[in-house]
């Protein structure tokens, strides 16, 4: 089993363009999640999705979309990328809305 | 509302013990511990509940104090793959939707 699956690993972009990173996992997991990490910053949340067909916003959802196309698959869109959207950026599930989160391996993200 | 973690970074020799504080200004309901290692993703340590029982994982336990809102992690004779980067997250509601992190504490494990 994979867990949970990320891509792209790596992505520069300009500022102004748009890009989708996608999450896929493989536990049967309802939610979903989507953290930005930055230097000093620990973890922030962006999306969450407690199940198919429904999200809301986490802490910084500024300048960010999300799809939860499936039980499987949760994609996070930046529509026109800013340098402050620097970051790494973590996908993670849960069983229910509490518990143990189980993260990918990450997107390293650079706006020019 | 963000936790505040201490030490920001701890350096030790190998055997040697740590310990690694957590606290929150607001009641808690939980606090999560993970620890990740340099470009991999954070990785599950456990959790402890408000009213629960001081929780273990091999050398390294942790405990919850409801009355201080804080949480304690403690790593006894550490070995070298104990380095790494340990967040703790906590919960006031239940749902790890509001699970905030803190900004990490750096340990550094020597031979």
């Amino acid at each position: 089993n994979a867990g949970v699956t990320q891509t792209p690993k790596f992505q520069v972009l300009k500022t102004g363009q748009s890009m989708t990173l996608q999450c896929a996992q493989d536990m049967n997991h309802n939610s979903m999640y989507w953290y930005r990490q930055d230097p000093g910053m620990g973890l922030r949340l962006i999306y969450y999705s407690a199940s198919e067909g429904t999200t809301d916003k986490g802490e910084v959802p500024n300048g960010y979309n999300v799809s939860r196309l499936n039980k499987r698959e949760f994609s996070l869109r930046l529509e026109s990328a800013a340098p402050s959207q620097t970051s790494v950026y973590f996908c993670a599930t849960t069983e229910g809305l509490t518990g143990e989160l189980f993260f990918g391996e990450g997107s390293r993200l650079t706006v020019l | 509302q963000q936790p505040v973690q201490s030490p920001q970074a701890v350096i030790l020799r190998e055997g040697e013990d740590a310990v690694i504080n957590c606290s929150s200004s607001k009641a808690l309901y939980s606090v999560h511990w993970y620890r990740q290692k340099h470009g991999e993703a954070p990785v599950f340590l456990m959790i402890l509940l408000k009213g629960g029982e001081q929780k273990g994982h091999e050398k390294i336990s942790a405990s919850f104090n409801e009355k201080k809102q804080q949480s304690s992690l403690y790593l006894t004779a550490s070995q070298l793959s104990y380095s790494g980067t340990y967040f703790c997250g906590t919960d006031f509601s239940g749902s790890a939707r509001q699970l905030t992190f803190g900004s990490g504490t750096q340990l550094t494990v020597l031979p």
